[in-house]
């Protein structure tokens, strides 16, 4: 099993710019989350899903949007990228237990 | 609101010596909390469970509910022990707290 996968691992972007961070996995998990870790702080909730088809609000979701079309996929997107969303982000899958099992993070500059 | 404070953003502590990791919570009912380790270059990776009561990598941590802490605990500091923690709880939604760096020195 590959686990979590995340996509792209850098991104640079400019202010007003859209782009999707891609996160799947391959554990047939029902739920998934995006977290974004800024500088010295912990991880912050953005969105997170239950399963598919239903998404719902974090503790930080304003400027993106997610979806759930799948088990396998949630991507996060960013619409007019602002430099407060430069930050790390991380996706993160659940299944039956309590274990969040994390992939490798995207890093993403917006300037 | 829930919330999980993790007062020190830095521990070093020399190699053999005892380490605490220390984590307050704040919830209502009962969260269930973990401890997560992040080592260098590495993702986010579950270190233990209150519920499990186990020990991980000499690790334990126990719940105490008078004094709403999960304190991470080690007897003797290995220099592989170094890294980030974070812990975290889940009630309502799952929160983390600002992590701890650790530093083990030789």
């Amino acid at each position: 099993n590959a686990g979590v996968t995340q996509t792209p691992k850098f991104r640079i972007l400019k202010i007003g710019q859209s782009m999707t961070l891609q996160c799947t996995q391959d554990m047939n998990h029902n739920y998934m989350y995006w977290y974004r870790q800024d500088p010295g702080m912990g991880l912050k909730l953005i969105y997170y899903s239950v399963g598919a088809g239903i998404t719902d609000k974090g503790e930080v979701p304003n400027g993106y949007n997610v979806s759930r079309s799948t088990t396998e996929d949630f991507p996060l997107r960013l619409e007019l990228a602002a430099p407060s969303q430069t930050s790390v982000y991380f996706c993160a899958s659940c299944g039956q237990g309590y274990e969040q099992y994390f992939g490798p993070g995207t890093r993403l500059t917006v300037t | 609101a829930q919330r999980v404070t993790q007062p020190e953003k830095l521990l070093s502590v020399f190699k053999g010596a005892p380490v605490e990791l220390k984590c307050n919570y704040s919830y209502s009912g009962s969260p269930e909390l973990f401890w997560y380790v992040q080592y260098s270059r590495q993702r986010l990776q579950l270190l233990l469970r209150h519920i499990s009561r186990e020990s991980i990598k000499g690790f334990t941590a126990d719940l105490n509910k008078g004094e709403t802490s999960f304190h991470l605990k080690k007897p003797f500091a290995q220099e592989e022990d170094s890294a980030m923690y974070y812990c975290a709880g889940n009630g309502q939604n799952f929160v983390f707290g600002p992590g701890t760096r650790l530093s083990v020195l030789p």
